[in-house]
């Protein structure tokens, strides 16, 4: 059982350019998530999905973009790179239910250049 | 509105030591409250939760926490540290059926350190 899996692990990005961070899960978790961690500032949500083609914002969406076509994926789109997103982003699921704890990726380090 | 507090951004104990490791929450509503593991390079493990069930409540790796109403307090606590204990430790809180998707709000970590 795989779980979340986040690719690429590391990227390193000139400024101006895009990129996609891809996250699958193969639990059939219905609700993901997309967080950044900096130093200090433990995890922050950029978007959130509960389901198959419904997605929202976070607290920090700017620079962002998301879509969700299938269960299994859900990609995070950096249009135009900004030093600024120079972070860790983790990806996590869940079932459904209030009490239900969120599954978590191991992160995809991205540097800003 | 849902905020976590965690205080002390860096605790150092003993092997052998009790670990406590503090979190308190400001929640509208009756909060589901869940601490999370993360070691180097690693994304965040589920230590545990407490879902109302019972307020003492017991996770992995012999961690505990007990969730105080009064105090708005969760926590967490090991009797003995062990030099794998040393990671970071985060605190964080879901308002229930509010604020859709059930996000959590994370506190800001807690970094533990154990020295022989």
């Amino acid at each position: 059982n795989a779980g979340v899996t986040q690719t690429p692990k590391f990227r390193i990005l000139k400024i101006g350019q895009s990129m996609t961070l891809q996250c699958t899960q193969d639990m059939n978790h219905n609700y993901m998530y997309w967080y950044r961690q900096d130093p200090g500032m433990g995890l922050k949500l950029i978007y959130y999905s509960v389901g198959a083609g419904i997605t929202d914002k976070g607290e920090v969406p700017n620079g962002y973009n998301v879509s969700r076509s299938t269960t299994e994926d859900f990609p995070l789109r950096l249009e135009l790179a900004a030093p600024s997103q120079t972070s860790v982003y983790f990806c996590a699921s869940r079932l459904g239910g209030v009490n239900q704890p969120q599954h978590f990726g191991d992160g995809t380090r991205l540097s800003i250049l | 509105a849902q905020s976590v507090t965690q205080l002390g951004s860096h605790v150092s104990v003993s092997e052998g030591a009790l670990v406590l490791l503090r979190c308190n929450y400001s929640s509208s509503v009756p909060p589901y409250l869940f601490w999370y593991v993360q070691y180097p390079n690693q994304g965040l493990q589920l230590l545990l939760k407490y879902t109302s069930a019972a307020t003492l409540v017991k996770g992995i790796n012999g961690f505990e926490a007990e969730f105080k109403k009064s105090e708005t307090s969760f926590h967490l606590t090991k009797p003995s540290a062990h030099m794998s204990d040393a990671a970071e430790y985060f605190c964080a809180v879901s308002g229930g059926l509010t604020g859709g998707g059930n996000k959590l709000t994370f506190g800001t970590g807690t970094q533990l350190k154990v020295e022989l």
